[in-house]
């Protein structure tokens, strides 16, 4: 039972380019939640999307940052036009259902360089 | 806003038991109690969470206290590959909750 799948691993970008980063659940969750950990802090909850919607975005930068997990296929997070300060890994969980007394689940992350 | 406390680092001897305490003296009924890790670069691992019972799984044992003010996480036989940032966190049971990831304690294992 493969785990929440994360790709690329490692993105470079140069400021003003956008990055995707897209995430896979693990099999038979339909929730997914996005984390940032920005280089020496600790983890900040980004945004929790279920199949075709969005639950809470509260934690995802008003400009530039969007998230969607359509109905078929991964979880994407959109950064555009990037900025040195957006450079972090970036963490995809998903849990089988969305209330606090289940698991989340994490991926190996993507870590987001901007040039 | 985390409402944990934990030490900022122990140290442990390879073999012998890690216990991390984690202290939430301002816990409600409805709370679990969480711990997940982070080895170096990872992605947080889950470990282990509680209502009120004490915890056992594969990995390790949550142990609560009857007043759920404080729990500590057992690790019965630290090895190197254990040495990671743990994650006390707490964390309603009801309606979605994200994770609120404080500071957690570094553990070191060594030989």
């Amino acid at each position: 039972n493969a785990g929440v799948m994360q790709n690329p691993r490692h993105l470079v970008r140069r400021r003003g380019q956008e990055a995707r980063l897209r995430c896979s659940p693990m099999k038979g969750h339909s929730h997914v939640y996005w984390y940032r950990q920005l280089p020496e802090e600790g983890l900040k909850f980004m945004v929790y999307l279920q199949k075709e919607n969005i639950i809470d975005e509260s934690g995802m930068p008003k400009e530039r940052f969007s998230a969607e997990f359509p109905k078929e296929g991964p979880s994407i997070l959109r950064i555009q036009q990037v900025v040195r300060g957006d450079s972090a890994a970036y963490f995809c969980a998903s849990s089988i259902r969305g209330e606090g007394r289940y698991e989340q689940y994490f991926g190996p992350g993507t870590r987001l360089t901007v040039t | 806003d985390a409402k944990t406390t934990q030490p900022t680092s122990m140290d442990c001897a390879e073999g012998r038991a890690a216990n991390l305490p984690c202290n939430h003296s301002t816990i409600s009924g409805n709370e679990y109690v969480y711990w997940y890790r982070q080895i170096h670069s990872q992605g947080p691992q889950y470990i282990i969470h509680g209502l009120k019972n004490n915890e056992t799984n594969e990995m390790a044992s949550l142990i609560i206290t009857e007043d759920r003010k404080s729990s500590t996480l057992i690790l019965p036989h630290a090895t190197l590959r254990d040495t990671a940032v743990y994650y006390c966190i707490v964390r309603p049971g009801q309606g979605f909750q994200k994770l609120v990831f404080g500071t957690g304690t570094r553990l070191l294992v060594s030989p």
